[in-house]
């Protein structure tokens, strides 16, 4: 167990709807990443927070937005979801703003249909 | 072109042996490089993480190299055992200020009785 929590497990929801995933980092940590996994693809790098504020951006769609609250969790929202949205979710914590030592969660499985 | 090649892009072995999993990368500067282990449906567990100045970490029967003058790292694993079936991502950073970091597609390790 890496102490970073996310919920929820499993999400099935329909084209062009919006859905919230939520990830509490590890106690101590003030960064949290947020990665994409579609089916045997590797891991995408979306955006990172450090501190509440944004402190990287990788692939992020524009449909795609995330904040990082004053208790340091995070949400990801995803909205207009089309079919090709589907995919692994994973949030990572480290305690600095840099990723040298990182703690994924176990990952929100996303099924649009 | 990927900035991280990693190879093979699987492998299968018997239980018991060794083997060597390869990544070259082209990220420049170079901060770290680290390797992870991700068992199917879950999150990446960190093995390793390297520095410029290090050219060798071990974790168990992991054991990493790194030579930054030739951009390339190794990762063997010795006496291989069935629980190390899994995907192995290597990940590069660069030294810039928004830490931009490199995913390798990862190699897919069968380890077989």
């Amino acid at each position: 167990d890496s102490g970073v929590t996310q919920t929820p497990k499993h999400l099935i929801t329909a084209t062009g709807q919006r859905v919230t995933l939520r990830c509490s980092p590890r106690s101590g940590d003030l960064s949290v990443y947020w990665y994409q996994q579609s089916l045997d693809q590797g891991l995408q790098f979306l955006i990172q927070y450090y501190n509440g504020e944004e402190r990287a951006k990788g692939n992020i769609l524009e449909r795609f937005s995330a904040q990082q609250f004053p208790d340091l969790h995070s949400e990801l929202n995803l909205s207009s979801l089309e079919l090709g949205d589907s995919a692994l979710y994973f949030c990572a914590s480290s305690i600095s703003g840099t990723p040298y030592e990182q703690y994924f969660g176990p990952g929100t499985r996303l099924t649009v249909t | 072109k990927n900035q991280v090649e990693q190879s093979p892009q699987s492998l299968i072995i018997l239980e018991g042996k060794n083997c060597t999993l390869q990544c070259n990368y082209t990220v420049s500067p170079f901060s770290n490089l680290r390797w992870y282990k991700q068992d199917t449906g879950r999150g990446p567990v960190s093995l390793t993480i390297m520095t410029f100045s290090e050219n060798t970490k071990s974790n168990g029967r992991y054991t990493a190299t790194l030579d930054a003058d030739t951009k390339q790292s190794s990762l063997h694993i010795t006496a291989s055992q069935l629980s190390d079936s899994a995907s192995y991502i290597c990940v590069v950073s660069a030294s810039f200020g928004n830490n931009d970091m490199r995913f390798g597609a990862g190699t897919r390790l069968t380890v077989k009785p």
